[in-house]
């Protein structure tokens, strides 16, 4: 009865690869978001998307590209995997936009790139 | 630009100590400030979310405050458990609904 689950946990993989982590939220929640957790445990928003559409695009590579195919599911692709994305990636989940909503997380994809 | 600041970044404590984590954000434009604590390969768990008309929040033996003014927040936290031992984030959310976080102040709680 995980409120938000990821999968994988941990993903070991080589540079140039294209690998894909899933995000689903049982939480009935209309807001999902990508962060990245660098070495330094610094956590910092990558994408935001709300019932199906996007809505927050921080600076990020084109090689990462998140699909939303509803709004309890949000994806998140890599391609051409480099050493500089290993990192820990959450998702998460809030009700609507509301700015008095708080946020829930996944417990995190732990990836490493050889 | 929102940048959030935590100090100190890690701090040990003896069990039963009343303790505060302090919080700091550049722009007082915010309209939230969230506390989460993160449990060593966990994700973030939501503690208090104080909305920018609030001065404080209180769960439990944690009570959170927010001065807008003073661009501070600080977190509370009374009579301390081991279990309490945890990474402690404070986010800012502002216009562009984001979150924007602090590095954290990693707890340990010695009993």
């Amino acid at each position: 009865d995980t409120a938000v689950s990821q999968t994988p946990k941990y993903l070991v993989t080589q540079m140039g690869n294209d690998k894909s982590i899933k995000c689903e939220q049982n939480l009935g929640h209309d807001t999902m978001y990508w962060y990245k957790q660098d070495s330094k445990k610094f956590l910092k928003i990558m994408f935001s998307y709300n019932n199906k559409e996007l809505i927050i695009n921080e600076t990020v590579p084109n090689r990462f590209s998140p699909k939303s195919p509803d709004k309890a599911h949000l994806n998140l692709h890599i391609n051409s995997l480099e050493l500089g994305d290993s990192a820990v990636y959450f998702c998460a989940s809030s009700r609507g936009q509301g700015r008095a909503q708080p946020q829930h997380f996944g417990d995190g994809t732990r990836l490493s790139i050889l | 630009k929102q940048e959030v600041t935590q100090i100190p970044a890690a701090l040990s404590v003896p069990e039963g100590e009343n303790l505060v984590l302090n919080c700091s954000f550049t722009d007082s434009a915010i309209y939230n400030l969230q506390w989460f604590r993160q449990d060593p390969g966990k994700g973030l768990t939501s503690l208090l979310l104080i909305q920018s008309s609030q001065r404080e929040q209180t769960s439990g033996r944690l009570n959170a405050s927010l001065d807008k003014s003073s661009g501070r927040s600080t977190l509370y936290i009374a009579a301390s458990q081991p279990g309490d031992s945890a990474t402690y984030l404070c986010a800012g959310q502002g216009g562009s609904e984001k979150l924007v976080f602090g590095k954290g102040t990693k707890l340990t709680v010695n009993p």
